[in-house]
Order: structure tokens, then sequence, then C-alpha cells
């Protein structure tokens, strides 16, 4: 089936605008995380959402970036007055919310660079 | 979290068989053992993940330490395809968020 999908693929900005990155999880997964992975680094937890809230926001960097999902579809991360530190692939993932374990499941990412 | 300690890079031949170590001496009694791996420009993709007791899917097989403090990924016959970062994660189960570290680069060649 199909898997987890990240639109744009590569987004190229300049410092100061604000960017959408969107996230389209897998169907039926209530779960939903975003990562970002800066160059030659692991990931690094941004948001997790169960459902449509979101009750682990802790890896947020700043009040630049927020992220919103509708329903136990869609999620939308946006990063307001970018910055050349903002460069990095946005990972999202997805996983199933029942059972005793649920593997996640991981987009291809979207590339942002920041001029 | 559990911190971690994984080599930064390990080399392999294809067909043989990869032994993956993986440090995590301050995991608490409850968490999983997760591995995950990243293959170049993709995102990460689920291998295997234990508790206690030795595991085996159709990927890998995790070997687990009888104190958990420690534990390796193997691979049995190593391929060209399975060139990619190895991650080792304690944590809980799933549905919580996963805190990646540097991971292994494994390099395979013929």
């Amino acid at each position: 089936g199909a898997g987890v999908s990240q639109s744009p693929s590569n987004k190229v900005t300049e410092k100061g605008k604000d960017v959408e990155l969107r996230c389209d999880p897998i169907s039926g997964h209530t779960a939903l995380y975003w990562y970002r992975q800066r160059l030659g680094q692991g990931l690094e937890f941004l948001i997790y959402f169960q459902g449509n809230s979101a009750p682990d926001k802790s890896g947020l960097p700043s009040d630049r970036f927020s992220a919103e999902r509708t329903g136990e579809s869609v999620s939308t991360l946006t990063i307001q007055r970018t910055q050349q530190e903002d460069s990095a692939v946005y990972l999202c993932a997805s996983s199933r919310r029942s059972g005793s374990y649920n593997e996640q499941f991981f987009g291809p990412g979207t590339r942002l660079t920041v001029l | 979290d559990a911190k971690t300690t994984q080599p930064n890079s390990m080399e392999s031949n294809e067909e043989e068989p990869v032994h993956l170590p993986c440090n995590h001496s301050t995991i608490s009694g409850t968490d999983y053992i997760h591995w995950y791996r990243q293959l170049p420009s993709q995102g990460p993709e689920y291998v295997i993940h234990g508790l206690t007791s030795n595991v085996n899917n159709r990927m890998a097989s995790l070997a687990i330490a009888e104190d958990r403090k420690s534990s390796t990924l193997i691979l049995h016959r190593a391929t060209l395809r399975d060139a990619a970062v190895y991650y080792c994660i304690p944590g809980r189960g799933g549905g919580n968020k996963l805190t990646f570290g540097t991971g292994t680069q494994l390099k395979v060649e013929l």
C-alpha cells in the first residue's frame, strides 16, 4: 500500500520567508511525528500528534515553528521567518496506536534550503 | 532517554555476516531496544526491536545481553543494499518519539 508521502521534496527559500511542509501519513495511522535531520547528523524529534492533538511539542526549536494536523490525516509543519540554521531535511513518520508495538514508517523527507 | 554508544563506521564484505554493536548501559527496565536504518537519501526504516529475549525477523536478528546494557544487530548475509546508517534506539514502545543518535555507517564491499 501507499507509504508516508511528503511534499515538496525540495524547497529553496530566502531568509525571512515562511514555508509550509506537508505530510500525508499512512491511512489508519493515528500517530504522526515530525523530525529534523541536519547534514551529517541524526534525527531530532520536533513534535508528535495523536489524532489532531499534539501531546508532545517538546522538540520544536522556537516559536517560529508550528504544526497542525487535520483529524487523523494530513499534517503541515510551518516555519515562519526562516533562518539559515533551519536548513535541513524534515522527515515525517506515522504509526498505529494500538497493540503492543507499533513501528514508525518514515516518509522520504523535504529538503529545505534557506539562502 | 538512555545514552547509546555505537561505532561510527563498520565495513563488511558482501555475503558475510555483520555484527553491529550498541551499548546502552543506562537503559530503563521498560525500554525497548529499537533498531532503524537509513539508506542514502531516504527516511529511516524499521529493522527490528526487542525487550529481553533475542529476536529474529526476515531482515535481521537482535541479540540482547542478559543485563540489557548492550545489544547486537546481526545481518546474516550482508548485501550491497544493506549499506546504510544503523541506529540503535532505546525507548518506550511504539507510539512514542524516537531519540536518534549518530548511528553506525555500514559500508558493504564486493
